[in-house]
């Protein structure tokens, strides 16, 4: 089945050390997305990839980073992760066309916990 | 900035009930796209419902429906016939249809369904 694929799905980091989290998708969508959302809130939108065109949103820390080296991969790396950075972090893809009808597709996250 | 309000944090329905989730947005915009997500325990995320602003009818799945009434700017969620696999907290989002918004999603703050038996 085409789907969003996140690994790993628990990232244990300690405060400062640099991590990685990965997202890889089957559905050949051109836009991915990464989202930070903390216990019982609503995804927060950190940043996303229109083809190759990185967008970032205003409020996200320089701490973020992302890379997408083709149309199936997508990294967040964070630089030095802080207690406040434990969140789970979600990945999603859409198709072809902002103006259109398309749904956002999700990954099942990836809970990072920094001690 | 549009706003997109979810003015019940907690909901529960007794498992065949009915129950009705509330949506309101802020817009100026007269083109764009409401969706109603899920997001059960396990955390993934999956579509519901969705409904195009520029149509009158509102959008029906199964056992989902939306009351959409954009003049009062307002998407509320009806489930029927609920079931325990129904529990999950729900999210109204908003997008834009416009090329520049970067297609991105406006969260409200989620309903947490329970379903009792």
């Amino acid at each position: 089945d085409a789907m969003v694929i996140q690994n790993p799905r628990y990232q244990v980091t300690q405060f400062g050390k640099p991590v990685t989290l990965s997202c890889s998708q089957t559905l050949n969508h051109n836009v991915m997305y990464w989202y930070q959302q903390k216990s019982s809130q609503a995804p927060k939108l950190l940043f996303h990839y229109y083809d190759k065109d990185f967008n970032n949103e205003a409020d996200t820390p320089d701490n973020f980073q992302s890379r997408r080296p083709n149309t199936s991969f997508c990294f967040l790396d964070i630089r030095s992760p802080g207690l406040g950075d434990a969140a789970m972090y979600l990945c999603a893809t859409m198709g072809r066309g902002i103006s259109s009808y398309n749904e956002q597709f999700f990954g099942p996250g990836t809970r990072l916990t920094v001690l | 900035a549009q706003t997109v309000t979810q003015s019940q944090p907690e909901m529960s329905v007794q498992e065949a009930e009915t129950v009705t989730l509330s949506c309101t947005y802020d817009t100026s915009e007269s083109d764009y796209y409401l969706f109603w997500y899920k997001q059960p325990p396990s955390r993934q995320m999956i579509l519901v419902i969705r409904q195009e602003a520029y149509k009158q009818q509102n959008a029906t799945e199964n056992r989902f429906s939306v009351n959409f009434q954009k003049a009062a700017k307002s998407f509320s969620l009806k489930i029927s016939d609920s079931q325990l696999g129904d529990a999950a907290m729900y999210f109204c989002a908003y997008r834009s249809a416009r090329e520049t918004s970067g297609s991105r999603l406006t969260f409200g703050e989620g309903t947490q369904l329970t379903v009792n038996p």
